[in-house]
């Protein structure tokens, strides 16, 4: 177990739709990342916050968006969907930038299906 | 643009019989390279992190190595239940992309009994 929550564990809904894919870091980390896992795309890095700030963006889709909250929980979401949006999607949490040492600990993830 | 390629995509090895996966890489500058292993279903589980070329970790039955372009995923006498498939990211040091991770695509391993 790493520490780091994500619910719902399976979602599944229709295209057009929207979701919200939520994260709970690890006691202590300020920077949550969040990646999407497809079969043909790999671990595909999306976007990250430190502190409630957004700090760097991925191949992330106009019809996605992220925020982290003050108590550092965060949320994905996912609008408009369509039938490629289907895969898995983890959220990963670390202490601080300024460190040398940043591993990232994923969560169990998300798996959206979209039909 | 940072890339990271794995081979072999697939290895099947007897219990016992040691082996090693490749990680080749591209970074305009390595902060740190690291190992996780996935089981189906699940998150990625860290293993290591390697920052600097000659620099070696182990971790029971695992050692990985890195150089200036790869890294080594070196396993010795493995069991069943190391069957995953083992990624490989790099961290880029500076520039816009801050923490982000850069992943290959992976090598399943299957041990069999």
């Amino acid at each position: 177990d790493s520490g780091v929550t994500q619910t719902p564990k399976h979602l599944i809904t229709a295209t057009g739709q929207r979701v919200t894919l939520r994260c709970s870091p690890r006691s202590g980390d300020l920077s949550v990342y969040w990646y999407q896992q497809s079969l043909d795309q790999g671990l595909q890095f999306l976007i990250q916050y430190y502190n409630g700030e957004e700090r760097a963006k991925g191949n992330i889709l106009e019809r996605f968006s992220a925020q982290q909250f003050p108590d550092l929980h965060s949320e994905l979401n996912l609008s408009s969907l369509e039938l490629g949006d289907s895969a898995l999607y983890f959220c990963a949490s670390s202490v601080d930038l300024a460190r040398s040492t940043d591993t990232q600990y994923f969560g169990p993830g998300t798996r959206l299906t979209v039909l | 643009e940072d890339q990271v390629t794995q081979s072999p995509e697939a290895l099947r090895l007897q219990e016992g019989e040691s082996s090693s996966l490749n990680c080749s890489y591209t970074v305009s500058g390595l902060r740190g390279l690291f190992w996780y292993r996935q089981d189906p279903g699940k998150g990625p589980e860290f293993l290591f992190t390697l920052y600097s070329a000659g620099e070696e970790k182990e971790k029971e039955r695992l050692k990985a190595t890195l150089t200036k372009k790869e890294s080594f995923l070196h396993i010795t006498a493995p069991k069943p239940e190391d069957s995953a498939t083992y990624l490989c990211a790099v961290q880029a040091d500076g520039g816009t992309s801050y923490g982000k991770l850069t992943f290959g695509q992976g090598t399943i391993l299957t041990v069999h009994p």
